[in-house]
């Protein structure tokens, strides 16, 4: 069954401080992955997908993420963590017709 | 830049009535999608639509929801009757083709009283 798994519901970091956002799947086929913010009361934004290709990604915001299909992981990470990058972070993983996220991770930043 | 948008912004219901939440998707993009967001919970797939037909569905989308494309700019979401349990943020979503990512429209906090 298809699964998304964000194993740390709440994580704090110091601003200026590197972020890593752990996000475990579990896909039949090859899969689409995904990281959306989502900031109080907004709607999801897309931070960076995979498709094919290099597996590290770059996204907007400064953020990048890996996928490590030995791992069925598919990790974000920020080196320099800013305080408005204070939201909740979901991971997804679909294929054409439907995506299936994570419980998402709600990152606090201390100044 | 274009984006999905969605009406109301907060609709209240009591239970039993009908509730009809409105989108309008990126003006080119063919592939449309309906989720919920029940509060402190993670986000759920309900139903994708093409082609003025659904593609897929979940579970969750059972005889008391229905989609509709009733022309060339709006999508909407029907609960014939709603329930306390439908309480929920729902977000639209739509996409360019099958292959590209979704964009997500701000939600609509559905509340039944």
């Amino acid at each position: 069954a298809q699964s998304v798994t964000q194993p740390d519901i709440h994580i704090t970091v110091s601003e200026g401080a590197s972020l890593e956002l752990r996000c475990n799947y579990s896909y039949g086929a090859t899969p689409y992955l995904f990281w959306y913010v989502q900031s109080p009361g907004q709607g999801l934004q897309l931070l960076l997908k995979y498709f094919s290709g290099d597996t590290l990604v770059q996204g907007i915001k400064g953020f990048e993420a890996e996928f490590k299909r030995s791992q069925s992981s598919f990790n974000l990470r920020k080196p320099s963590v800013h305080w408005s990058d204070a939201a909740e972070y979901f991971c997804a993983v679909g294929n054409f017709n439907k995506f299936y996220f994570g419980s998402g991770t709600k990152l606090n930043v201390k100044p | 830049e274009p984006e999905v948008t969605q009406t109301p912004s907060h609709q209240v219901t009591q239970m039993g009535q009908e509730v009809i939440l409105r989108c309008v998707p990126i003006s080119n993009h063919l592939y449309f999608y309906w989720y919920r967001q029940i509060l402190g919970q993670k986000v759920e797939f309900l139903v994708s639509f093409y082609n003025n037909e659904i593609s897929e569905k979940s579970e969750i989308f059972d005889d008391q929801f229905s989609v509709e494309r009733p022309d060339g700019s709006n999508f909407t979401l029907k609960i014939r009757s709603t329930k306390l349990e439908d309480s929920a943020m729902y977000f639209c979503a739509s996409s360019v083709n099958s292959h590209y990512e979704q964009y997500f429209g701000p939600g609509t906090r559905l509340t039944v009283t």
